[in-house]
């Protein structure tokens, strides 16, 4: 079982809907999570950074952590053609480690 | 603010010949570093990180090799490339205290024929 499982998609909604992206892990040791959009043959951008638990909002975007269920999640509010990317998600422990664990990537397409 | 860059942002090579990689950051100072490999339909695999200079850890035994000659400079090199080599490169940084957050660098393609 990978430490951290991300539906590749792809996903396709219409513009303005409500996209839910979502992963799973299986470290309870995770403190850290992230979430990058990344569009062809560019870097990943960092889009959403938590610590534990709670809920976090940055304009259409909103990261959830539900730590009793190993669960991330984020949503995007009224989206865009230009929110079409991969959505990556990564999560690391507090301590004892200076590695990231990323999920594959769940593409995403909004379609005009 | 911090930037990250990376070069060269293309690379065709042929196989059996040599590789360099550079990476740089600006705007922090001992920062951790990181490189990846991105294949196509793939995730991201750690190749190599670095918590300061002449620290290399290796994640993947393989043809490459990493160097951190100073605080904010992180060298991909291989001295001679396979074909399985190709594919986009990343270099990443993290703070060495405070947020935890990573961030990537524009990435290298290198395309080994």
């Amino acid at each position: 079982q990978k430490e951290v499982e991300q539906d590749p998609g792809p996903l396709s909604v219409p513009e303005g809907a409500i996209v839910s992206l979502n992963c799973t892990y299986s470290n309870s040791a995770f403190q850290y999570f992230m979430w990058y959009r990344q569009y062809s043959r560019k870097g990943p951008e960092l889009l959403m950074y938590t610590y534990s638990s709670g809920n976090k909002e940055d304009g259409r975007f909103t990261a959830q952590v539900d730590k009793s269920s190993k669960y991330i999640s984020l949503f995007i509010r009224d989206s865009q053609p230009s929110d079409s990317a991969t959505y990556l998600c990564a999560m690391r422990r507090n301590s004892g480690t200076y590695k990231y664990i990323f999920g594959t990537g769940t593409r995403l397409k909004v379609l005009a | 603010s911090q930037t990250i860059h990376q070069w060269p942002a293309t690379l065709v090579q042929p196989v059996g010949s040599p590789l360099s990689l550079e990476c740089t950051v600006e705007g922090t100072s001992n920062p951790n570093l990181y490189w990846y490999r991105q294949a196509a339909g793939r995730g991201l695999q750690l190749l190599f990180y670095s918590v300061g200079i002449g620290q290399i850890s290796s994640e993947v035994p393989q043809n490459l090799s990493a160097s951190r000659p100073q605080d904010r400079q992180f060298i991909l090199s291989s001295k001679k490339l396979l074909l399985s080599d190709s594919g986009f490169y990343l270099c990443a940084w993290s703070s060495g205290s405070g947020s935890l957050a990573q961030y990537f660098g524009p990435g290298t393609r290198l395309l080994v024929l």
